[in-house]
């Protein structure tokens, strides 16, 4: 059973970076054929595609976030992370990470970011 | 950028009662359309992927149907347990999206 889990700080303050990682287990990113995503959902709204990777480094991001995004993958770790520069209060959300094979079929718990000084 | 349309916003259904939500995609996505489920504070729930193929685990109560631009899902007797709001999401281009989902309620 694929597991995902997310991790890093949940207070960044405005005009800083966001960074988070997903730790997968039960199943290694290396293996291919798969997809590694980062969404997000604002407070009581609705789901947007961050972007997402594959493991060999191969990145698509969603054309909104595009300038701030970056999204890398470390295999030997199984982990695949999530950078978004310059943040505002606007990114506040909580953020998931996923595994994409053509649907989102793992996800991981989410982890609330709160961006304020 | 593909926009998907769900309908209704909001039902408040009783139990036992048939369900359908629709997505209308802005245009032809073929079968590229999933459905999820998500209940408060949890994560979504893959429900069907490609417009009707099920997945292992979920009730057999769900289930999808259509292609092109207009899909539906269907709850068939509707449980307690099925309060959620309910997502389609297309893979069909980039960037992938999501319609603005449907909130169901238990009467």
């Amino acid at each position: 059973q694929v597991q995902l889990q997310e991790s890093g700080p949940g207070l960044v303050k405005p005009s800083q970076t966001l960074s988070l990682t997903c730790t997968v287990s039960g199943g290694s990113i290396s293996s291919g054929g798969y997809y590694w995503s980062w969404i997000r959902q604002h407070p009581g709204k609705g789901l947007e595609w961050i972007g997402y990777i594959y493991y060999s480094g191969s990145t698509y991001y969603n054309p909104s976030l595009k300038s701030r995004v970056t999204i890398s993958v470390d295999t030997s770790k199984n982990q695949f992370s999530l950078k978004l520069s310059s943040v505002t209060a606007a990114d506040t959300a909580v953020y998931y990470c996923a595994r994409e094979g053509g649907s989102f079929d793992y996800w991981g718990q989410g982890t609330l970011v709160t961006v304020s000084s | 950028e593909i926009v998907l349309t769900q309908s209704p916003d909001f039902q408040s259904v009783t139990p036992k009662e048939k369900v359908t939500i629709t997505c209308r995609a802005s245009q032809s996505i073929g079968s590229s359309l999933h459905w999820y489920q998500q209940k408060p504070d949890q994560s979504p729930k893959l429900l069907i992927k490609y417009a009707s193929q099920s997945i292992s685990g979920v009730p057999s109560r769900f289930s999808g149907s259509g292609s092109g631009t207009d899909f539906t899902l269907t709850i068939n007797s509707l449980e307690a347990e099925d309060a959620a709001t309910y997502y389609c999401h297309q893979s069909s281009s980039f960037p992938l999206t999501f319609g603005g989902g449907t909130k169901v309620e238990i009467k």
